[in-house]
């Protein structure tokens, strides 16, 4: 089973540029969550998507958006990137559903988009 | 306060020594949790997860949960060289939709020196 495949792997922008990063969940899982890393403030949850609907939101600004498709597969948007927004932008799937509740929350990650803002 | 807190070392410790990795919480409502490892310039990787309190084994790794105490370790035994990474605790606590929603505490850089 291919694992959380996250596109592109490397993104180099500048300041006032926007940006789409794209994420496929391991098949069969519906929820797809995306974190941002920086090496100061560790690993902070930006969203969740779950049958293309968003269920949780982070402390971000409105500039960070998302969307779910009916496939799973998600896209996460920053507009007008500043310098503060560099960053390893990972996503990670879970089944989100059915009997077993211990494995339906368990989240797997992708490899990540590290994007850096010049 | 840090909802999720660990410290980030780095942590040394000699190979073949067992390797103690501590993570404190405050949403007493949690209800799962995690550790993942990440290498350098790469991805988290679940390693370890517990639900009850008590121990849990797996290999050479023991997860350690005392929801009293709002605490949780990772216990490494005969750590390798290939064990240096950064440990991160993640704490999963119900959302208002039902699902579990997870907070990362910031890692613990661990470094087995042969």
């Amino acid at each position: 089973k291919a694992g959380v495949t996250q596109t592109p792997r490397y993104l180099i922008k500048t300041r006032g540029q926007q940006v789409t990063l794209s994420c496929s969940p391991i098949s069969g899982h519906r929820s797809v969550s995306w974190y941002q890393q920086t090496p100061g403030q560790g690993l902070q949850f930006l969203f969740e998507y779950f049958s293309e609907t968003q269920r949780n939101k982070g402390n971000f600004p409105g500039r960070f958006s998302g969307r779910q498709f009916s496939n799973s597969r998600s896209e996460m948007n920053v507009s007008t990137l500043e310098l503060g927004d560099s960053a390893l932008y990972l996503c990670a799937s879970s089944l989100a559903e059915g009997q077993d509740v211990l494995a339906k929350n368990i989240q797997y990650f992708g490899a990540g988009t590290r994007l850096s803002v010049l | 306060q840090k909802e999720v807190e660990q410290n980030s070392g780095p942590l040394s410790v000699p190979e073949g020594a067992i390797a103690s990795l501590n993570c404190t919480y405050s949403d007493r409502g949690s209800q799962s949790f995690f550790w993942y490892r990440q290498y350098s310039g790469k991805s988290p990787e679940l390693i370890m997860f517990i639900y009850s309190n008590g121990d849990k084994e797996d290999g050479r790794f023991t997860a350690q949960l005392n929801k009293a105490s709002q605490y949780v370790s990772l216990l490494i035994r005969d750590s390798q060289p290939s064990d240096s990474a950064t440990y991160l605790c993640a704490v999963g606590a119900l959302s208002n939709f039902g699902n579990e929603k997870l907070t990362f505490g910031t890692g613990t850089r661990l470094t087995i020196i042969p």
